[in-house]
């Protein structure tokens, strides 16, 4: 069936160290992939997104990869920041659908 | 400009009780979707809704559970006679009408039921 899942549940980090959360999606029917960022007793918040015609994006210290020919997403956060624990969620959906597929996240913990 | 409102924040039930929960979409948004999220999991898609209509609730479970988007007010997501397994947050996000995909969260509804 159709999943988005990540290979990692927790991903424990330096401040300072470069972050990277990986993505596996199923469904190759997928064309608009989005990061987002969730606090604990918050909603997700949005990072990044990634559209399937592109296979990298970067935005204030993130970068996003696409890899179509494997189904795979990554995340990249730059020095990493104790402000940037949190857990992590890749989500997508389809061209004519609006709803959002998520996968199970990841938790990035940074300590100082 | 204030982000997508929920509210309550949470909310205790008692099994058999109805809980109602509600969502303000941004301003300008007319796109209106409801997720479940259970402990150490990912968001799970229930509805997604426009003004006065349904337009897709193939993930909200056949029996107890309605929501609307009235043409005035804010959009109600209703579970009737909860049982304990409702437990869980319930999220709310919205989108502009020409969206790319881009959806906007509120800060969730936790549900506990007794």
């Amino acid at each position: 069936g159709e999943s988005v899942g990540l290979h990692l549940p927790t991903l424990s980090v330096q401040e300072g160290d470069n972050s990277i959360i990986n993505c596996a999606y199923s469904n190759s029917a997928s064309d608009y992939f989005i990061w987002y960022k969730q606090e604990s007793g918050k909603g997700p918040q949005f990072i990044i997104d990634i559209r399937s015609n592109m296979d990298k994006r970067q935005g204030q210290r993130v970068t996003v990869l696409l890899n179509k020919t494997v189904k795979h997403l990554s995340l990249q956060i730059a020095a990493t920041q104790p402000g940037d624990s949190a857990v992590y969620f890749c989500a997508e959906n389809k061209s004519g659908y609006s709803t959002l597929t998520f996968g199970k996240g990841t938790m990035l913990l940074v300590s100082p | 400009n204030a982000g997508v409102m929920q509210n309550p924040r949470h909310l205790v039930r008692r099994r058999g009780q109805e809980a109602r929960l509600r969502c303000s979409p941004m301003k300008g948004h007319s796109h209106v979707y409801w997720y479940r999220q259970l402990p150490e999991e990912g968001l799970k898609f229930m509805v997604y809704l426009q003004k006065e209509n349904i337009i897709d609730e193939s993930g909200m479970p056949k029996e107890r559970f309605s929501a609307e988007f009235p043409k005035e007010g804010p959009s109600i997501l209703r579970i009737q006679q909860v049982v304990r397994g409702d437990s869980a947050a319930y999220f709310c996000a919205s989108s502009p009408p020409a969206s790319h995909g881009e959806q906007f969260f509120g800060p969730g509804t936790r549900l506990t039921v007794l």
